[in-house]
């Protein structure tokens, strides 16, 4: 069966420090990968979606980068964190198809102090 | 383009009482249709999904949803909430001849009182 991991589940960063998130899907190949990120009290932003490796397309413009170095791993990264970097981010994973369920892993808190 | 919207970012029932969360789509092709639920401090898990068939589609926990074309919606029902159904439901579409990414409602936060 499939199967998403992403860590570290929670970390505190300080202003202007990196950021490097990882995301490993296991059981599938070629699959599709998301980043969102859900702020507080706000529903889901489309960040980043791949469709191969090292194709990378962005929703939003922003201090944040994402990579996809090999078919199953997904890294969202910042050179210099804002504190309105923090929030509760997801990846996720999909096969190709529009009836297919997209499937998230279990969240990264950031809070950027 | 599609659109989804999510009335009532809260809703409030007894336990015992039905659950209806309702959402509403903007597509101009046949839509495919999904709910997810978010339970406090973790990922989304997809509750049910609508491709093509039956309308009427029934998912984990109790939960079922109806596709109504005519009305462009596809709301959440549960008959008798239970205390364990307090999260966070998403409704999300993907559309066919647009892109594949979907996109997801604000969200609807349940709330259930004993």
């Amino acid at each position: 069966s499939q199967t998403i991991h992403q860590w570290p589940a929670t970390l505190v960063q300080p202003v202007g420090s990196p950021l490097s998130l990882e995301c490993t899907v296991e059981g599938t190949s070629n699959p599709n990968l998301y980043w969102y990120r859900q702020a507080a009290g706000r529903g889901l932003q489309l960040l980043f979606y791949s469709v191969g490796i090292g194709q990378i397309s962005s929703e939003v413009p922003q201090n944040l980068s994402a990579s996809r170095p090999q078919d199953r791993q997904f890294i969202l990264s910042s050179k210099k964190l804002l504190l309105s970097d923090s929030g509760f981010y997801l990846c996720a994973w999909s096969l190709t198809g529009l009836g297919n369920t997209i499937y998230f892993g279990e969240g990264s808190w950031l809070t950027v102090v | 383009a599609q659109s989804v919207t999510q009335l009532g970012s809260h809703v409030s029932v007894s336990e015992g009482a039905l659950v209806l969360l309702r959402c509403n789509y903007s597509s101009s092709v046949p839509p495919y249709l999904f709910w997810y639920v978010q339970y406090p401090n973790q990922g989304l898990q997809l509750l049910l999904k609508y491709t093509t068939g039956a309308t009427l589609v029934k998912g984990i926990n109790g939960f079922e949803a109806e596709f109504k074309k005519s009305e462009t919606s596809f709301h959440l029902t549960k008959p008798s909430a239970h205390m364990s159904d307090a999260a966070e439901y998403f409704c999300a579409v993907r559309a066919s001849g647009g892109s594949y990414i979907p996109t997801f409602g604000r969200g609807t936060s349940l709330i259930v009182h004993p």
